[in-house]
């Protein structure tokens, strides 16, 4: 059964900093691009950073770049998101979910997501 | 970056309703386009992509259609477990979503 849990969401006074995980099991882990999306309280969704399968390529959606780091450890079967200099507006659950299956040609992306982490920015 | 925009943002219909949602987008990215069920609490939960294929598992009633800028998500008779939101999402260039469509019990 394929699994994403992540861990690390909590709350966070502005300027700070957090760190989220995403441990990942049931499925070749190393094989899968990797993104994280987040959803504001009552909002929409929301997307933040993709990772390719080797960590080789990264992106950020310009309201994180700058701010926030994307890797992962495919020995550990894990994605991170180091999050800094922490606003308001970033107060969101962070889910991990996965991207395109490298040399697989699927079409499909966003097949598994994790259960979310919430994260409080607030003084 | 490419701005998807659902109509409507809310839809209130009863079970066995036909109902239909509209994603526009920005700019043309071909058919990479997906549709989302989401229930409070709950993550979302992948039902369209490719813009008409049809998940594994996921009922028939659910399909989806268009190219290029217009898409549409269909579902043929309302069920009373489709009561949820529904986002659409490209994935041609980076990701983006649409701001979700809230079917409502009427």
């Amino acid at each position: 059964e394929v699994q994403l849990v992540e861990s690390g969401g909590g709350l966070v006074q502005p300027g700070g900093s957090l760190r989220l995980s995403c441990a990942a099991s049931g499925f070749t882990f190393s094989n899968y691009e990797m993104d994280w999306v987040r959803q504001a309280p009552g909002k929409g969704l929301e997307w933040v950073s993709y990772i390719s399968n080797s960590g080789g390529t990264i992106n950020y959606a310009d309201s994180v770049k700058g701010r926030f780091t994307v890797s992962r450890d495919n020995a550990k079967n894990s994605l991170f998101l180091q999050m800094n200099i922490l606003r308001a507006e970033d107060t969101a659950t962070y889910y991990c979910v996965t991207d395109r299956e490298a040399n697989r040609g699927s079409a499909k992306r966003g097949e598994y997501w994790g259960q979310g982490t919430l994260v409080t920015v607030s003084s | 970056d490419i701005q998807m925009t659902q109509s409507p943002s809310t839809l209130s219909a009863s079970v066995g309703d036909r109902v239909t949602i509209t994603c526009r987008a920005s700019e043309s990215f071909g058919m990479w386009l997906a549709w989302f069920q989401q229930k409070p609490g709950k993550a979302p939960k992948l039902l369209i992509y490719k813009a008409s294929s049809l998940e594994t598992g996921v009922p028939s009633r659910f399909s989806g259609s268009g190219s290029g800028t217009e898409f549409t998500l269909t579902i043929s008779s309302l069920q009373p477990d489709d009561f949820a939101t529904y986002y659409c999402h490209q994935y041609g260039t980076y990701w983006s979503f649409g701001q979700g469509t809230k079917v409502e019990i009427k």
